[in-house]
C-alpha cells in the first residue's frame, strides 16, 4: 500500500458524460501528478500540482481539467467524454518535486482508477 | 522530445532463468532513469532508479545500470521467481518532475 487512495476504483459512463476522479496523496506530500495509462497511448503524464499550483502540463486534453484543493486531495475531470477517453488514470503524490539538493523525490503511484467510456 | 523505448513484450520465461529486459532513451543532458514495476491490480511502483551516468541501481535481485555511451539502461535479474510476474516499465524524469514512460513489457514466470 503506498498510501495514495484513488476513488473509486471502477466508472463506467457514457460518451459526452462528465466525470470526476479523486485521489488523496500520502500524508505529508505536498505535490500530486496525474497519468493516463491506455493501450494505444501507453502511460502519459497529464498534469502535476504543488501546493495547490499547477506546476507542469503534459497531454492533457482541454476537456481535462484538474484542481488541487487546501487539503492536498486533488481531483481530475473529464468532460465530453469519447470512447477513447477510456483508460486507467493513476494519481501519484510526492513530498515536493525536487530536493533541495536538485535530486528526484520518489513518486508513489495509487491504484488507480479504471474508465470505461461506453 | 525525449523518449524512452523498451524491448517489446510479452516475455515469458521459465523459473530461474536470467532475465534482460531492453530499454534505451533519447533526452537532452542526463536524466535520472527508473525501473517501474506493475502487479495486477495495483499501481506502479519504484524497483530501482540511477541518476547519473555508470551508476547502478538494484533491489530485490533486480539490476540496472546506467549506460551514456550507449544511451540504455536494461534490467536483470539472475533468477527470477513466479512473483517477479508483472509489467515492466522504464522511465526517465524531464522536466519539472514529469516522469516519461515506455510502453511496458509484460513479463510472465511459469513454475
Amino acid at each position: 500500500d503506498s498510501g495514495v487512495t484513488q476513488t473509486p476504483k471502477h466508472l463506467i459512463t457514457a460518451t459526452g458524460q462528465r466525470v470526476t476522479l479523486r485521489c488523496s496523496p500520502r500524508s505529508g506530500d505536498l505535490s500530486v501528478y496525474w497519468y493516463q495509462q491506455s493501450l494505444d497511448q501507453g502511460l502519459q503524464f497529464l498534469i502535476q500540482y504543488y501546493n495547490g499550483e499547477e506546476r507542469a502540463k503534459g497531454n492533457i486534453l482541454e476537456r481535462f481539467s484538474a484542481q488541487q484543493f487546501p487539503d492536498l486531495h486533488s481531483e481530475l475531470n473529464l468532460s465530453s467524454l469519447e470512447l477513447g477517453d477510456s483508460a486507467l488514470y493513476f494519481c501519484a503524490s510526492s513530498v515536493q518535486p525536487m530536493t533541495s539538493g536538485g535530486s528526484y523525490n520518489e513518486q508513489f503511484f495509487g491504484p488507480g482508477t479504471r474508465l470505461t467510456v461506453l | 522530445g525525449n523518449s524512452v523505448t523498451q524491448m517489446e513484450g510479452p516475455v515469458t520465461l521459465s523459473e530461474e532463468a536470467f532475465l534482460t529486459i531492453n530499454c534505451t532513451y533519447t533526452a537532452t543532458g542526463y536524466p535520472s532513469l527508473f525501473w517501474y514495476v506493475q502487479y495486477p491490480g495495483e499501481g506502479l511502483q519504484l524497483l530501482l532508479k540511477a541518476t547519473k551516468a555508470d551508476d547502478k541501481g538494484s533491489n530485490k535481485g533486480f539490476e540496472a545500470t546506467y549506460r551514456k555511451e550507449t544511451t540504455s539502461f536494461h534490467l536483470e535479474k539472475g533468477s527470477v521467481q513466479v512473483s517477479d510476474s508483472a509489467v515492466y516499465f522504464c522511465a526517465q524524469i524531464q522536466g519539472a518532475q514529469k516522469l516519461v514512460f515506455g510502453q511496458g513489457t509484460r513479463l510472465t514466470i511459469n513454475p
